[in-house]
């Protein structure tokens, strides 16, 4: 089952910050976060591993809830480069190597 | 390095014709995925490769879909005959032993079946 990602789309002016929530009706192993501006291929920001640990890149850092079967991606200090959808994927189980991205969060920064 | 290769960017079809879409993955990256992407289902996996071996083709849509791996370097998806409803971006990727590892996109192919 797909994951949801909250919210579904959000707009920010540079400097602004931003959440961006995915959730999971299954246990998770591992959490992947992806950037994919307009007409590209996606891009791999982070993962996180099964263990509640918080990540970082550069301004934007990620958090995983194992309990919860959820994951956060905190957009700080936000620019413009930072505009595109962003899609979380989600491991139930190590080694399954199967991963179902979720339903994507357009974020759009303005000047 | 390249990056993952694909060929054709583009390929335009009519129903019932066979389709190949090709993908060379990093060198060195032993896992291969392909996905598809559509406005209405999303990024979907199709099939992924570990050691050149199909590992997972749960998400092949379908009997018209197959893929192979003959190598480490190369790797073709197929559909055959195809439909108006197969239109999408699909994307090949490759890791570094398991999906653990970030995975690098190909920049796509998009397919559309008139």
């Amino acid at each position: 089952q797909q994951p949801v990602q909250s919210p579904q789309a959000v707009i920010l002016r540079e400097g602004e910050d931003a959440v961006i929530n995915c959730s999971s009706s299954k246990a998770l192993y591992s959490v992947h976060w992806y950037r994919q501006k307009h007409g590209e291929a996606p891009v791999f920001l982070m993962i996180l591993l099964k263990g509640g640990e918080q990540k970082g890149h550069e301004k934007i850092s990620a958090s995983f809830n194992e309990k919860k079967q959820q994951s956060s991606l905190y957009l700080t200090a936000s620019q413009l480069s930072y505009s595109g959808t962003y899609f979380c994927g989600t491991e139930a189980t190590s080694g399954t190597y199967k991963y179902i991205f979720g339903t994507g969060t357009r974020l759009k920064v303005l000047a | 390095d390249a990056g993952v290769i694909q060929s054709p960017r583009h390929e335009v079809t009519e129903m019932g014709q066979e389709v190949t879409l090709r993908c060379k993955p990093i060198s060195g990256h032993n896992s291969l995925f392909w996905y598809r992407q559509t406005m209405m289902r999303g990024l979907e996996l199709l099939i992924y490769f570990n050691n050149n071996v199909p590992i997972d083709d749960s998400g092949m849509p379908e009997d018209r879909f197959s893929a192979k791996m003959p190598n480490a370097s190369f790797s073709t998806l197929k559909i055959q005959p195809s439909e108006p409803r197969d239109s999408a971006v699909y994307f090949c990727a490759s890791s570094y032993y398991r999906a653990a590892y970030e995975q690098y996109f190909g920049p796509g192919t998009r397919l559309t079946v008139t």
